[in-house]
């Protein structure tokens, strides 16, 4: 079956400190990638996704390349703010039947500090 | 364009009761997808409802259950709870069952069973 690995947590790092998170992933076809992000108290945001290999998916001076050789779609941001503290998800959608469900990694908190 | 609506916000039960939880889609989508997320763990897909019928389940017992209404709101049930059920349950709205445009989640809703 499906599977997404990611990093554990949790990951510090300082105001301006540059980011990666690794997320790797298992999959029996051609899934597409997500990263979602998760302030304390709420519920899932959409950081970025890509469809196909090479894609790069980038939001917010977030960015991530779907590998497909290396089956891989690390999170990197070259300059962290404190408002980027927040738990990020790695997840996959391929089919499964009729429907596209997403199964996630389980999280890496990451905080930044001033 | 109003987002995903989730109610109630907390919710406290006592093992072997039931519960029910609403999801109002965001305007425009037919596909709501529900997810259990227990603490320090990424979600899990629960199932998907399409067009007022399930299309896919994930591996939870049947007493997870649920509905779509005409107007493409959900809900989830849960029958003779357990200490283990307790997590965040978040509602997922999507324009098409393959998620191709995305999906929108709510911000959750947090059961406590004691």
């Amino acid at each position: 079956g499906n599977s997404v690995t990611q990093m554990e947590g949790p990951v510090t790092l300082s105001e301006e400190a540059f980011l990666t998170i690794n997320c790797t992933y298992t999959a029996t076809g051609y899934p597409s990638l997500f990263w979602y992000v998760q302030y304390p108290g709420e519920g899932l945001q959409l950081l970025l996704k890509a469809t196909k290999a090479d894609d790069k998916g980038s939001n917010k001076g977030f960015e991530a390349t779907y590998r497909k050789e290396t089956t891989s779609f690390h999170l990197e941001k070259g300059s962290v703010q404190v408002s980027d503290s927040a738990v990020y998800f790695c997840a996959l959608s391929d089919r499964g039947g009729s429907n596209y469900k997403l199964t996630f990694g389980k999280g890496t908190l990451l905080t930044v500090n001033p | 364009e109003t987002g995903v609506t989730q109610s109630p916000t907390h919710l406290i039960k006592t093992r072997g009761q039931q519960v029910t939880l609403r999801c109002s889609s965001q305007s425009g989508h037919n596909t709501v997808s529900w997810y259990q997320q227990a603490l320090g763990q990424g979600p899990q897909f629960i199932f998907q409802y399409y067009r007022e019928e399930e299309n896919g389940r994930g591996n939870f017992p049947p007493r997870f259950s649920g509905l779509q209404f005409p107007n493409y709101s959900s809900e989830l049930n849960v029958n003779a709870l357990e200490l283990d059920d307790s997590a965040l349950y978040l509602c997922a709205s999507s324009l098409a069952a393959t998620g191709s445009y995305g999906y929108t989640f709510g911000s959750g809703t947090r059961l406590t069973v004691v």
